[in-house]
C-alpha cells in the first residue's frame, strides 16, 4: 500500500469514549502531522512531528493525545471529547516538518477521518 | 490571535484566462509570513507561493504572482493562462514565528474550477 493512510474512516463517539486514530505513511518520509478540518472553518495545524519527536504544539487541549512510536505511525488519542471537537482530522508526511512553512518540500495528506462526537 | 479569511468559497475561470482569488488577513505581529497553498483532489498540500511580510516586492512563481497589500492585509493570487491542472482547492495561510514557536492559520479556502 502506498501514500498515506488513516483508520478508521468514520468514527462516532461519546463525550465520555476513549479512542484512538491511526495514520501510516508509506513514503519513507520522517516529519508527520495532525490537522483538524471543520466546516466552514479555517484548516488548523495542531500537531508536528520530527523524527518522532513533536515539534510543534499549536495550543490543542489536552483531550487530544499525539504519539510517534515510529517514523511511518502517528495516532491521535482521543479523551473526553466535546461536540464541537467533530470534525475531519486528516493526517500528513513530509520528508521535512519545515513542509507547512517550506516551498521546498510538499506534505502528502491522507483521506482523513470523519469524527462525530455525540 | 490572527485570522485568515477567503470570502470566495468557489471561483471558476476558463481555460487560458487569468483568475484572482482574495484573501485578507489580521495580524498584530510586524513580522510574518504570507502563503498559498493548492490542494488537488490527490490531497496532496502544495506550497505555491511564499511572501515575507517585510518585502514590498510582490512574490512570482511562473503563472502564479500575488498582490500583497500590506496596508490593507491583503494577499491575492493571480494565476495567468489557467490550466485544467490548476484545478483544486486554494488555502491563503499566514505565518508568524515568535522565538521559535511559530504559528500557521489558513483561511477556509477556495475551491477553483477550469471551464474548458
Amino acid at each position: 500500500e502506498t501514500g498515506v493512510t488513516q483508520t478508521p474512516r468514520h468514527l462516532v463517539m461519546g463525550m465520555t469514549n476513549k479512542k484512538s486514530l491511526k495514520c501510516e505513511q508509506h513514503l519513507g518520509h520522517n516529519a508527520m502531522y495532525w490537522y483538524k478540518q471543520s466546516a466552514k472553518k479555517p484548516l488548523e495545524l495542531m500537531f508536528v512531528y520530527s523524527l518522532e519527536e513533536r515539534v510543534e504544539n499549536n495550543s490543542v487541549p489536552s483531550r487530544f493525545s499525539p504519539e510517534c512510536p515510529n517514523s511511518s505511525h502517528l495516532f491521535l488519542h482521543l479523551h473526553t471529547l466535546q461536540p464541537e471537537d467533530s470534525a475531519l482530522y486528516l493526517c500528513a508526511s513530509s520528508s521535512s516538518y519545515r513542509a507547512p512553512f517550506d516551498s521546498s518540500y510538499e506534505q502528502y495528506f491522507g483521506p482523513g477521518t470523519r469524527l462525530t462526537v455525540t | 490571535a490572527q485570522t485568515v479569511t477567503q470570502s470566495q468559497p468557489e471561483m471558476s475561470v476558463q481555460e487560458a484566462e487569468t483568475v484572482t482569488l482574495s484573501c485578507t488577513y489580521d495580524t498584530s505581529e510586524s513580522d510574518y509570513y504570507l502563503f498559498w497553498y493548492k490542494q488537488p483532489p490527490s490531497r496532496q498540500m502544495i506550497l505555491v507561493i511564499r511572501q515575507e511580510a517585510y518585502k514590498q516586492q510582490n512574490a512570482t512563481e511562473n503563472r502564479f504572482s500575488v498582490n500583497f497589500q500590506k496596508a490593507a492585509k491583503s494577499f491575492s493570487l493571480k494565476i495567468s493562462d489557467s490550466q485544467l491542472g490548476d484545478a483544486a482547492m486554494y488555502f491563503c495561510a499566514c505565518l508568524i514565528s515568535n522565538f521559535g514557536n511559530e504559528k500557521l492559520t489558513f483561511g477556509t479556502g477556495t475551491r477553483l474550477t477550469i471551464i474548458p
